[in-house]
C-alpha cells in the first residue's frame, strides 16, 4: 500500500526557511492531491496547503504567503518550503494524500517529522 | 474559514460504556448536488499520525471496528464508540473538506474513567 515518509532538518533558525520533502512509496504520486499538515506539541491540526501532480497549489491564507510547495514526479516526491520561520512554526509536520480529489479526507499520512525553530 | 468546534474537549468513560463526541461546523458541509456531508473523523494516539476512521460523515473506513459509528448532517455531527475499549484512548478530530481550505476541530481527548 502507499506509504509516505517526511524528511528534512529537525532544527531551523528563526527567519530562515524550513524545507521538507515527502517521499511516496508503494504507488504513483500522479493524479492525486498531496498536502502538508502540521501540529504544534499538544495542539490541534493545521492544514498548510496542497499540490496536484500538475503543480497546481492551494495554501492556507493564515501562513501569509510564506509557504511554497513543489512536486517531482520523477522521484515520487513533493516538498514544502516555509520562509521566515519563527518559534510559532515549531511543530510536527505531516504529509498526507487526499484520498479522492481536492475536496477529500486524508489517507494515508506520513509518520510526521518534528521541526524546531530555535537559534 | 469554516470553523469546526468539538465538544467536549475531554471525556472520561468507563470500559464497556458508550462514548459520544460532537462536532459542529460554522456553516453547512452538506453539498446539495450530491447530498453528501464533507466530514471526516480521525483517531490520533500519542506519537502517531491521525488515523482515518470515518468519511462522508458516516462511512466507516475499512478495518475500523464496528463499535465506531458516526452520524449527522449539515452542521452537527457525532462520533460514537458503542463499547469503549482500552485501545480507544486517543484524541479524536473531525475535519471538514467542503471548503478548499479544509479545517479540523480542536480535538477531543478520550480517557478511561
Amino acid at each position: 500500500q502507499v506509504q509516505l515518509q517526511e524528511s528534512g532538518p529537525g532544527l531551523v533558525k528563526p527567519s530562515e526557511t524550513l524545507s521538507l520533502t515527502c517521499t511516496v512509496s508503494g504507488g504513483s504520486i500522479s493524479s492525486y492531491y498531496w498536502s502538508w499538515i502540521r501540529q504544534p506539541a499538544g495542539k490541534g491540526l493545521e492544514w498548510i496547503g496542497r499540490i496536484y501532480t500538475s503543480g497546481n497549489t492551494n495554501y492556507n491564507p493564515s501562513l501569509k504567503s510564506r509557504a511554497t510547495m513543489s512536486v517531482d514526479t520523477s522521484k515520487n516526491q513533493f516538498s514544502l518550503k516555509l520562509s521566515s520561520v519563527t518559534a510559532a512554526d515549531t511543530a510536527v509536520y505531516y504529509c498526507a494524500r487526499a484520498y479522492s480529489g481536492s475536496l477529500s479526507w486524508f489517507d494515508p499520512w506520513g509518520q510526521g517529522t518534528l521541526v524546531t525553530v530555535s537559534s | 474559514d469554516i470553523v469546526m468546534t468539538q465538544s467536549p474537549d475531554s471525556l472520561a468513560v468507563s470500559l464497556g460504556e458508550r462514548a459520544t463526541i460532537n462536532c459542529k461546523s460554522s456553516q453547512s458541509v452538506l453539498y446539495s448536488s450530491n447530498n453528501k456531508n464533507y466530514l471526516a473523523w480521525y483517531q490520533q494516539k500519542p506519537g502517531q499520525p491521525p488515523k482515518l476512521l470515518i468519511y462522508w460523515a458516516s462511512t466507516r473506513e475499512s478495518g475500523v471496528p464496528d463499535r465506531f459509528s458516526a452520524s449527522g448532517s449539515g452542521t452537527d455531527f457525532t462520533l460514537t464508540i458503542s463499547s469503549l475499549q482500552a485501545e480507544d484512548v486517543a484524541v479524536y478530530y473531525c475535519q471538514q473538506y467542503y471548503s478548499p481550505l479544509c479545517t479540523f476541530g480542536q480535538g477531543t481527548k478520550l480517557e478511561i474513567k
